[in-house]
């Protein structure tokens, strides 16, 4: 399979914390995206690093991505009940085109208030 | 500027019939792709469309097929509908396809129930 793989599946934190998600890939990307997925909604774009980047920041977000590891990690700080979702992170293949996009299981972030 | 637009939002059809979904990119956009998520499955790419060309296809059975429009609207057909093919079906745009890493963007889905 060329799914990533998010670790944990399930994470319940308190409101404050910090959650951090893991996400590991098989192959070499172009990119690698985090989306938060309300239940039963679309899924909502948070973040975008490229292959070439090891690290990017938005507002409470911050995402890592060692590409010698394959892997990446997502971390949401002082999380809010808002935050309560499942996250994905999902990979473009080098020379692929970006609609094809390989998606983890996912983590389902409880955020106790 | 409006968001991906897909309709219609739930649907239930009986095993065997076919159903088409519709989906409308953000203005601008010429790139949609599919996916359908399901619980044991998970997210799974479709098929990509690009200048009315499929580009991309995932690993589905003929019966899933689309098309899209020179305005750049999408569908999608799936016929002789099965239990399994009850999900979500999640429609994405991007403004190409992307080979220097632009974001996608996905709608609210369609939710298919086959009974």
């Amino acid at each position: 399979s060329q799914q990533g793989e998010e670790d944990p599946q399930a994470l319940s934190i308190q409101e404050g914390e910090n959650a951090t998600m893991n996400c590991s890939y098989k192959t070499s990307i172009n990119n690698l995206q985090w989306y938060r997925q309300n239940s039963g909604r679309g899924l909502v774009h948070l973040i975008l690093i490229r292959s070439n980047e090891r690290e990017k920041h938005s507002g409470r977000l911050r995402v890592t991505l060692d590409t010698s590891k394959k892997s990446s990690s997502l971390l949401i700080t002082a999380s809010r009940a808002a935050d309560t979702a499942s996250y994905f992170c999902a990979t473009a293949d080098r020379g692929s085109t970006l609609g094809r996009l390989y998606f983890g299981r996912g983590t389902q972030l409880t955020v106790w208030p | 500027k409006a968001g991906v637009t897909q309709t219609p939002r739930y649907l239930i059809k009986t095993r065997g019939q076919q159903v088409t979904l519709s989906c409308s990119p953000i203005s601008g956009h010429r790139s949609v792709s599919w996916y359908q998520q399901t619980p044991g499955q998970g997210l799974q790419f479709l098929f990509e469309y690009f200048s009315e060309t499929q580009r991309n296809k995932g690993n589905f059975p003929g019966r899933f097929s689309g098309r899209q429009f020179s305005n750049s609207r999408s569908e999608m057909n799936v016929s002789t509908l099965e239990l399994g093919d009850s999900a979500l079906y999640l429609c994405a745009s991007s403004p190409d396809l992307g080979y220097s890493g632009n974001t996608i963007y996905f709608g609210e889905g369609s939710w298919l129930t086959v009974v």
